[in-house]
C-alpha cells in the first residue's frame, strides 16, 4: 500500500514570498491532516479535513495560511506572504476514519516538506 | 486543554542496555494513546496504539505500557538501528492529536 505523498521535499525561500505545500494520502482515507514541525519540538495540527470539509482550522495562522482539499482527496497548504518563523517541517497525515467504538484513529504521515525561509 | 510531556529528552544507551521512556499526559476523555518513531529527515512513523489503561503492546524489542496518567515505552535489548526520537501523542474528546516534544534515543554499538 503506498504511504502518504508530500512534494516538494524541500524548499528555501526568502521572507514576504509565498509558497504551496501538496499531499496525496492514502488511497480511501477520508481525514486529511496539516501539522507544522518546529525544530525540537513534536508536530502541532494546523488543519483537518474530513473529506473536502474543514473539521478543525483553529490552529492556522489565517492571515498568512490557506489550505483546500478540492475533491475530497489531495491537499495543498499555502503559505503568503512567509515570515522567518515559518521556517518549519510541514507534514501531511491521513487516516481512514473508521472509528469504531469511539477510539481514536490511527494517522499515517508522509515525509514532510522542509521549509527554510530566509 | 490536553497535554503532554515527555522524558527524558534525550537518552543514551549501549547496545543491550535496557531502558523506559516516559509520557506523562492529561487529557479529557482519552480516545487514544499513539507512539511514534521519527528519523532524521522522515515523517512520523506509527508504532502503537492504546485505548485504556492496563493494555500493553509489544512489537519486537518495543513494549508500550499505559496507566490512567502516563505511558512508557520499554527497550529491551536496543540495537544502533533503534536510535531515533519517540514521539508519545494522545487524542482526546476534541479528536486532536497532541504531540510531546519526544525523547531522543541514541544507541551506541
Amino acid at each position: 500500500e503506498a504511504g502518504v505523498a508530500q512534494s516538494p521535499r524541500y524548499k528555501i525561500i526568502e521572507k514576504r514570498q509565498s509558497v504551496a505545500f501538496w499531499c496525496n494520502p492514502i488511497s480511501g482515507h477520508a481525514t486529511l491532516y496539516w501539522y507544522q514541525q518546529i525544530l525540537g519540538q513534536g508536530p502541532k495540527l494546523l488543519i483537518q479535513f474530513q473529506n473536502n470539509g474543514v473539521v478543525d482550522d483553529s490552529q492556522l495562522p489565517k492571515d498568512r495560511f490557506s489550505a483546500e482539499r478540492l475533491k475530497g482527496v489531495d491537499s495543498t497548504l499555502k503559505i503568503q506572504p512567509a515570515k522567518l518563523e515559518d521556517s518549519a517541517v510541514y507534514l501531511c497525515a491521513s487516516s481512514l476514519d473508521d472509528r469504531t467504538g469511539g477510539n481514536g484513529e490511527t494517522q499515517y504521515f508522509g515525509p514532510g516538506t522542509r521549509l527554510l525561509v530566509l | 486543554e490536553d497535554q503532554v510531556t515527555q522524558s527524558p529528552e534525550a537518552l543514551r544507551l549501549q547496545e543491550g542496555e535496557s531502558s523506559s521512556l516516559n509520557c506523562s499526559y492529561t487529557v479529557s476523555g482519552l480516545r487514544g494513546l499513539f507512539w511514534y518513531r521519527q528519523d532524521p529527515g522522515k515523517g512520523p512513523e506509527f508504532l502503537f496504539t492504546l485505548y485504556s489503561a492496563g493494555e500493553e503492546k509489544e512489537k519486537e524489542r518495543l513494549k508500550a505500557t499505559l496507566t490512567k496518567k502516563e505511558s512508557f515505552l520499554h527497550i529491551t535489548a536496543p540495537k544502533p538501528e533503534d536510535s531515533a526520537t519517540y514521539l508519545c501523542a494522545v487524542q482526546g474528546g476534541s479528536e486532536k492529536l497532541v504531540f510531546g516534544k519526544g525523547t531522543k534515543l541514541t544507541v551506541n554499538p
